[in-house]
């Protein structure tokens, strides 16, 4: 099985830069996702990692260690609309693949 | 290219009714995946169907059951609904199932039971 864990709240202020941590134990691994939700909208997807590093896609950048199974988003330059909740989710390893969520990081950015 | 569909958006029933939720995902996508959201829990999977085949379940009981069809939509059953049942249902679909796929996430039926 899987256990995912995340802060459940976080407070940033605009322009600034956050981390947001993500851990995890899984009997099998494959992949780890981040994801954006909006309050009332659908999760909408960030970024992927398999492998040990950083991904950097514009402001976003995430970063993964197998070993320590640790992820964490960095979000730079902080915006007012990058208020939402976001989701750590890692997928399972095994002939058939599901995903697993943490329950979310509430993230608000303040001006 | 269309989003992933769900219908209905919003639901209101009460408790010992059953209720059918569907999803059409975009178009080339085969696999499709369900989940519930609350406020609590945060996303709790449902199954995961590929192909009209189930390949994953997740650890809910056996009143909620799915199926996919040929042209990949897909839907799900609650029967017996419990008060506990009122949660967002989001349904994700993907090209295939697997690493690395993102899944695209519809906008969620919101279940409410009274």
């Amino acid at each position: 099985g899987q256990n995912i864990d995340q802060p459940t709240e976080m407070t940033a202020t605009e322009g600034a830069i956050v981390q947001i941590n993500c851990t995890y134990q899984t009997s099998g691994f494959n992949g780890l996702f981040w994801y954006q939700q909006h309050a009332g909208e659908a999760p909408t997807f960030l970024s992927y990692n398999v492998l040990d590093g950083l991904e950097e896609k514009g402001r976003f950048s995430s970063f993964l260690s197998r070993s320590k199974g640790y992820s964490y988003l960095l979000l730079k330059e902080l915006q007012m609309k990058d208020s939402a909740s976001y989701l750590c989710a890692v997928r399972d390893s095994g002939g058939y693949q599901k995903v697993t969520f943490g329950t979310g990081t509430k993230l608000q950015v303040i001006p | 290219k269309a989003g992933v569909t769900q219908t209905p958006r919003y639901l209101i029933k009460t408790r010992g009714q059953q209720v059918t939720l569907s999803c059409s995902p975009i178009s080339g996508h085969r696999s499709v995946s369900w989940y519930q959201q609350t406020p609590g829990q945060g996303l709790q999977f449902l199954f995961e169907y590929f192909s009209e085949t189930q390949r994953n379940k997740g650890n809910f009981p056996g009143r909620f059951s799915g199926r996919q069809f040929s042209n990949s939509r897909s839907e799900m059953n609650v029967s017996t609904l419990e008060l506990g049942d009122s949660a967002l249902y989001l349904c994700a679909s993907s090209v295939y199932s697997g690493s690395g796929d993102e899944q695209y996430f519809g906008p969620g039926t919101r279940l409410t039971v009274t």
